[in-house]
């Protein structure tokens, strides 16, 4: 079993659709909760990093954390064509070093 | 520059051959980190780099695969005896320390004939 699963989609919305993306999770060490967008033949860029359970919200952009249930998600509000990337979720433990274990990535399509 | 570069952007190579790969981090980055991205499959972290620290070579798949760095700055990754398996996206990373967002590379996508 993998430490963390995530559909690979795709999963296509209309533009305006509320998108959400989940990863789960086995090690409950992990502590800090990424996710990176990343555009086809591009490097990954971070979008949110949260550490607490709960939510976090930057512009159309929700992240919440459930430690309890070890399960993640990111919410996308009034989608865009834009957004059209593959989601990746990312995690790692305290004093890990920075070592990031990463979801296989969610490819997102947002149709006009 | 502005960002990670890495160089080639594209490799192509032959069964057996050994190949080299080069990351280029954001100037004053002290952590260096390598990742694969096989077709289908999320990152996996290969090795990083912390300053003058020894190096976490833990994710390193076999002992086929090296990595250097000199100081803070370039690091270049080598596959030698290239496998078929080892066709993939290699990513590298910087951040200023170890507990900092990373910023990624474009990538070195490596095919092996």
């Amino acid at each position: 079993q993998k430490e963390v699963e995530q559909d690979p989609g795709p999963l296509s919305v209309p533009e305006g659709a509320i998108v959400s993306l989940n990863c789960t999770y086995s090690n409950s060490a992990f502590q800090y909760f990424m996710w990176y967008r990343q555009y086809s033949r591009k490097g990954p860029e971070l979008l949110m990093y949260t550490y607490s359970s709960g939510n976090k919200e930057d512009g159309r952009f929700t992240a919440q954390v459930d430690k309890s249930s070890k399960y993640i998600s990111l919410f996308i509000r009034d989608s865009q064509p834009s957004d059209s990337a593959t989601y990746l979720c990312a995690m790692n433990t305290r004093g890990g070093g920075n070592k990031l274990t990463f979801g296989t990535g969610t490819q997102l399509k947002v149709e006009l | 520059g502005a960002g990670v570069s890495q160089s080639p952007s594209n490799k192509v190579t032959e069964k057996g051959k050994d190949v080299e790969l080069r990351c280029d981090p954001i100037s004053g980055h002290t952590a260096l980190y390598w990742y694969r991205q096989r077709l289908g499959q999320g990152l996996e972290f290969l090795i990083y780099f912390q300053g003058n620290s020894a190096p976490d070579k833990s994710g390193l798949p076999s002992d086929r695969f090296s990595a250097e760095r000199t100081g803070e700055s370039v690091s270049t990754l080598t596959i030698q005896r290239t496998q078929q398996e080892d066709s993939a996206v290699y990513l590298c990373a910087s951040s200023r320390g170890q507990d900092n967002e990373q910023f990624f590379g474009p990538g070195t996508r490596l095919t092996v004939l």
